[in-house]
């Protein structure tokens, strides 16, 4: 069975500094997505990125950035200058490919993210 | 530009009462899903559609039901519904080749 572990449930850091969002899964497919997504205050689902899981390459994207590592099942998202529009609850999520299943997404807990100015 | 529209927003019910909530889309997807997100959970799956008339249950289904007759609409049943059952659900689509969702914006369900 797939799972997503977001350890930490709230973090707080006071504007331009930066931050980490841990993601731990477990899966026992060699094939899989990762997503990470943000809802902000008023409620929708962002989405952010999707890496598979034979793409190990950083990705930077403005001043966000994720590093995927196999080796440890981590998806960790870093956020560089943080500001208050970050503010917000971030989720990462597993979909299995290889299981048959219509793509369901195993979601974590989410990290509330407080920024301050 | 929404291709996937939740109704109602906003729903106010007595503990007992039937209530179903409406997903519709105007992708032409094939899968769709219902979930439920509560504080310390996320998001969870109650049930999910992959075809007309062809629906699963995920992890949270007691209490629940589904349907769906068309491709563009997916409706979920609390059929009695109880306090346990106040949340933010979320319908959402995805379609071969895609790995991925597209979110509605949600329901807020309050069960007094």
């Amino acid at each position: 069975a797939q799972k997503v572990t977001q350890a930490q449930t709230e973090i707080s850091v006071v504007e331009k500094e930066d931050v980490t969002l841990d993601c731990v899964y477990e899966t026992r497919d060699t094939t899989y997505y990762l997503f990470w997504y943000k809802q902000p205050p008023s409620g929708e689902l962002v989405f952010l990125i999707r890496r598979n899981s034979f793409d190990e390459q950083n990705e930077i994207s403005g001043r966000y950035s994720w590093n995927f590592q196999k080796s440890t099942s981590s998806f960790n998202f870093t956020i560089t200058a943080s500001q208050v529009v970050d503010s917000a609850v971030y989720f990462c999520a597993l979909s299995e490919i290889s299981s048959g299943s219509a793509r369901q997404l195993t979601f974590g807990s989410g990290t509330q993210l407080t920024v301050l100015p | 530009d929404a291709g996937i529209t939740q109704s109602p927003r906003h729903k106010v019910t007595e503990t007992g009462t039937p209530v179903t909530l409406r997903c519709h889309q105007t992708e032409n997807h094939r899968y769709m899903y219902w979930y439920r997100q509560d504080p310390g959970h996320g998001l969870r799956l109650i049930h999910y559609s992959y075809g007309v008339k062809d629906t699963d249950k995920g992890e949270v289904s007691d209490g629940y039901s589904v349907s769906r007759s068309k491709t563009e609409d997916f409706l979920l049943t609390l059929e009695s519904a109880t306090s346990s059952q106040t949340s933010v659900y979320f319908c959402a689509i995805s379609d071969v080749g895609i790995y991925g969702y597209t979110f509605g914006s949600g329901t807020r369900l309050t069960v007094v």
